[in-house]
């Protein structure tokens, strides 16, 4: 199985400051040039939303402040100006491979 | 705007087998370009992938799980189906039905049922 590690566990941003989650994968996700790497938002009592594909793919309507990045094994999502809505546990996923597998996520709060 | 809402029982009883469908609506599962997932998430944990299903009735589990599970789709209800054999506490979750692409993630999820195993 493909391990992602999230870190940190948690963290704590002033509104409008930037958030920066990690996440490390086990083995390469990358297949004909794209990561099979997503991220996901899930706040409590709410399913995930996925915010991100393709490691920097943002979907469709979700707001430019969030991007992803990618250094071989290593993805990264940023928050650009955290907002009150952001708050949230963000987890990161490979679908590169089954079984599919999520990091253990990062919660993000405010300062 | 494709919709997914899971139902079935909110209490199994440890050992018994817990079944979930997951209906899809907005939708058609027989258009092929999406598998039929199912995640959970434990109370206070994180998300865990239990596995997916073709339209076509091919199935790909969590290998953790494997041995209790079995995933089916009945597209002419347009719907897809979990069960779970001899479930313990350990079972206890959040249950998530999505609609996953191979190439995008999972776009589109379900509410989510709650499932709680005790006597």
């Amino acid at each position: 199985d493909i391990v992602m590690t999230q870190s940190p566990d948690s963290l704590a941003v002033s509104l409008g400051e930037r958030a920066t989650i990690n996440c490390k994968s086990s083995q390469s996700v990358l297949y004909n040039n794209k990561n099979y790497l997503a991220w996901y938002q899930k706040k409590p009592g709410q399913p995930p939303k996925q915010l991100i594909y393709w490691a920097s793919t943002r979907e469709s309507g979700v707001p430019d402040r969030f991007s992803g990045s990618v250094s071989g094994t290593d993805f990264t999502l940023t928050i650009s100006s955290l907002q009150a809505e952001d708050v949230a546990v963000y987890y990161c996923q490979q679908y590169y491979a089954t079984p599919l597998t999520f990091g253990g996520g990062t919660r993000v709060e405010i300062k | 705007q494709v919709q997914l809402q899971e139902s079935g029982p909110g209490l199994v009883k440890p050992s018994q087998t817990l079944s979930l469908t997951c209906a899809v609506s907005g939708y058609s599962i027989r258009n092929g370009d999406y598998y039929w997932s199912w995640i959970r998430q434990p109370p206070g944990r994180g998300l865990e992938w239990i596995g997916y299903i073709y339209y076509s009735g091919s199935a790909y589990y969590n290998p953790s799980l494997k041995s209790r599970l079995s995933i089916s789709v009945d597209t002419s209800k347009n719907q897809f189906s979990l069960e779970m054999t001899s479930v313990t506490a350990a079972d206890t979750a959040v249950y998530f039905c999505a609609r996953s692409s191979t190439d995008y993630g999972s776009d589109s999820w379900g509410q989510g049922t709650g499932v709680t195993v005790s006597s």
